[in-house]
């Protein structure tokens, strides 16, 4: 089955420590996205890459990073300089059409 | 600034009955609009598009009229169902199809 798979689906973790969230497609797909949700302010973008070993920053790039080593895999590190770091964190990837969502991660930090 | 508005963050409506989702947009740039339906704790999904060079699409139940005069596009659901029931989100992209803005949502409720 084609598709995006992110993992884990919710993930605790205490203030101040760094987290890191996978994102695996076998699509096929060149570009891929990371975006974050809260209630009230839809889906915002963190970062983005079109292209393996290349990136760039979205609207709120603050306090994430990110790599693309692999076509297949956007993990994105959510560091302790995130100041509201708990949210649900989307990851897609594209075909030039339309975006194509995984599931998401739940993180929760306390 | 929020260049995408979805200014109903809630609707309800009788199954059977149409359903009808609107979204605001500021920039004149934007020249591809989509919808997504998104259920509790998933990914958001696909459903129906429109390029500005069109003000109308339809694919089955769901129509997507967009006006570019008045920067506005709407989602008619027809007839609506329960399975409808879901967060709706209007997204919008500038000259490529990938990176897009997304609206904040409503949150369509189908009763019976």
């Amino acid at each position: 089955d084609g598709g995006i798979t992110q993992s884990p689906k919710y993930l605790f973790r205490k203030e101040g420590q760094n987290v890191t969230l996978s994102c695996e497609q076998n699509l096929n797909h060149d570009a891929m996205y990371w975006y974050r949700q809260d209630p009230g302010q839809g889906l915002r973008l963190i970062y983005y890459s079109q292209i393996v070993n290349d990136f760039q920053k979205g609207d709120i790039a603050e306090g994430y990073s990110v790599s693309r080593e692999k076509k297949e895999s956007f993990p994105l590190t959510v560091t302790s300089a995130q100041k509201n770091p708990t949210a649900f964190y989307l990851c897609a990837s594209s075909s030039n059409s339309a975006l194509h969502f995984g599931n998401g991660t739940r993180l929760t930090v306390t | 600034d929020q260049q995408v508005k979805q200014n109903s963050p809630s609707l309800s409506v009788q199954e059977g009955r149409i359903s009808i989702l609107n979204c605001d947009y500021t920039n004149s740039m934007f020249d591809y609009f989509l919808w997504y339906k998104k259920y509790p704790a998933e990914g958001p999904t696909f459903l129906i598009s429109i390029s500005s060079i069109k003000d109308k699409n339809e694919d089955g139940r769901f129509t997507v009229f967009l006006n570019k005069s008045a920067k506005h596009l709407s989602l008619h659901i027809v007839p609506s169902q329960p399975g409808d029931s879901a967060v709706y989100f209007c997204a919008a992209t500038a000259g490529t199809a990938s990176k897009l803005t997304f609206g904040t949502g409503t949150r369509l409720q189908v009763t019976l």
